[in-house]
């Protein structure tokens, strides 16, 4: 199975910085077929991009991804105070399915 | 906008069976697919399976012995069986739905567009 890392595991910024949370898998990922999500207590994971650099419909033009082969980056340009929360990658281009660890950006 | 929401035991003695429900609101079950996926404490996302809206189901190696997904279209719910449950398997669970298509790719399954809040399940006698 594929093996997500990301770094770092927290990320301690301000509001108005950028964020730049890295995904690297431990094998090539198919079709680039990587997705982030974040996460923040007590509601449901958002989906922010998906295919490594395309955002669904109603996610702020901030949010970033990059990427391809075994290297992915979730980019946050100025970050707004709801954008504090953990972040994580997904991997769905091969079975099992799998998941980074998680990257918390932090005030 | 879909909603789902996961129900069922918070507390399972080891050795039984886990059980869940996840209930799909503000959108049909198909043409998707449903998946499961859980969290330990203190640890990372595991995803355990998903099932089509016809019944096809995909699960994780490290479950396939113990996982049972099932769907029922007639009530808008899928559902959860895991055997033979210990203290490995405590952890939040989670629905969540699966986008069925892709422009370049045609049909999927791909990634998790909508996600259930979760639910805590302990195993503990």
């Amino acid at each position: 199975e594929i093996v997500l890392t990301q770094s770092p595991g927290t990320l301690p910024l301000s509001p108005g910085e950028r964020a730049t949370l890295s995904c690297t898998a431990s094998q090539s990922v198919n079709n680039n077929y990587l997705a982030w999500y974040q996460h923040k207590p007590g509601q449901a994971h958002r989906l922010l991009i998906y295919g490594a650099s395309s955002r669904p419909s109603g996610i702020p033009e901030r949010f970033s991804g990059s990427g391809s082969g075994t290297d992915f980056t979730l980019t946050i340009d100025r970050l707004e105070p709801e954008d504090f929360a953990v972040y994580y990658c997904q991997q769905y281009g091969s079975s099992p399915w799998t998941f980074g660890g998680g990257t918390k950006v932090d005030i | 906008q879909v909603r789902l929401q996961e129900s069922g035991p918070g507390l399972v003695r080891p050795s039984e069976t886990l059980s869940l429900t996840c209930t799909v609101s503000g959108g049909p079950i198909r043409p998707y697919y449903w998946s499961w996926i859980r969290q330990p404490p203190g640890e990372g996302l595991e995803w355990i399976g998903y099932i089509y809206y016809n019944g096809n189901t995909n699960y994780n190696p490290s479950l396939k012995s113990r996982v049972t997904v099932a769907v029922d279209t007639s009530t808008n719910q899928f559902s959860l069986k895991l055997t033979s449950v210990t203290a490995a398997d405590t952890a939040v669970y989670y629905c969540a739905r699966v986008h069925y298509y892709d422009f370049w790719g045609g049909y999927g399954p791909y990634y998790f567009d909508s996600w259930g809040l979760g639910t805590l399940v302990t195993v503990s006698s």
